[in-house]
């Protein structure tokens, strides 16, 4: 079945790099685009980025200058790498699946990043 | 970027009611639009996509209807696990924008 999973360091140094992992199960990176989506805790979601099956990105453009997706596809996984990390940054952060025009039918668990020293 | 102004913020029916939440987009959308369901502590899941299709699994109480830059979703005969916070979502243009939510509670 289709599966998405987060994993990464939950506690991030202010101005450091965040690095994330997304591995997927169930379905190809080259047949679906895998989106990077956060939520501050109790707030909205914010659309991050895509990878799309060829391997091309698109960011949000207001965290573009900070942000890189990235894949390997023989081990099914997505990365998101986002540099100078601030308090702002603190959400919870989730890959899913793309469907129908980028509307997202599977999502990972999440995973909370904090930042602080 | 699209804006999708949400409503309302928060809702409380009683079970077996209906209920409707409603999203504005600041332009037309062409029907490209998702409703999402998060319960809390857990991942948002995709209720209806291109505005009135219904994802598999989701019950048949849940629909979704508008167009052009009016949408809305509809909750039938409300039941408990339906608590949770709502979301829609455009993707006619990138990026994809989300709405605030709307928090829907039991009466």
């Amino acid at each position: 079945q289709v599966q998405l999973k987060e994993s990464g360091p939950g506690l991030v140094q202010p101005s450091q790099t965040l690095s994330l992992t997304c591995t997927v199960s169930g379905f190809s990176l080259t047949s679906y685009n895998v989106h990077w989506v956060r939520q501050p805790t109790g707030k909205g979601l914010e659309w991050m980025g895509v990878i799309w099956t060829g391997g091309s990105t698109d960011y949000n453009s207001a965290l573009k200058s900070r942000l890189s997706i990235s894949r390997d596809t023989s081990k099914s996984q997505v990365f998101l790498k986002m540099n100078s990390l601030q308090t702002e940054d603190i959400a919870t952060y989730y890959c899913a699946r793309d469907w129908e025009g980028s509307s997202l039918d599977y999502w990972g668990q999440g995973v909370m990043v904090t930042v602080s020293s | 970027d699209i804006r999708m102004t949400q409503s309302p913020a928060s809702l409380s029916a009683s079970l077996g009611e209906t209920v409707n939440i409603e999203c504005l987009a600041s332009e037309d959308i062409y029907s490209d639009l998702a409703w999402y369901q998060q319960k809390p502590g857990k991942s948002p899941q995709l209720l209806i996509y291109n505005a009135n299709s219904l994802q598999n699994g989701v019950p048949s109480r849940f629909s979704g209807s508008g167009s052009g830059t009016q949408y809305s979703l509809k909750i039938n005969s409300l039941q408990s696990e339906d608590v949770a916070t709502y979301f829609c979502q455009q993707y006619n243009n990138y990026p994809p924008t989300f709405g605030s939510g709307t928090k829907l509670e039991i009466k």
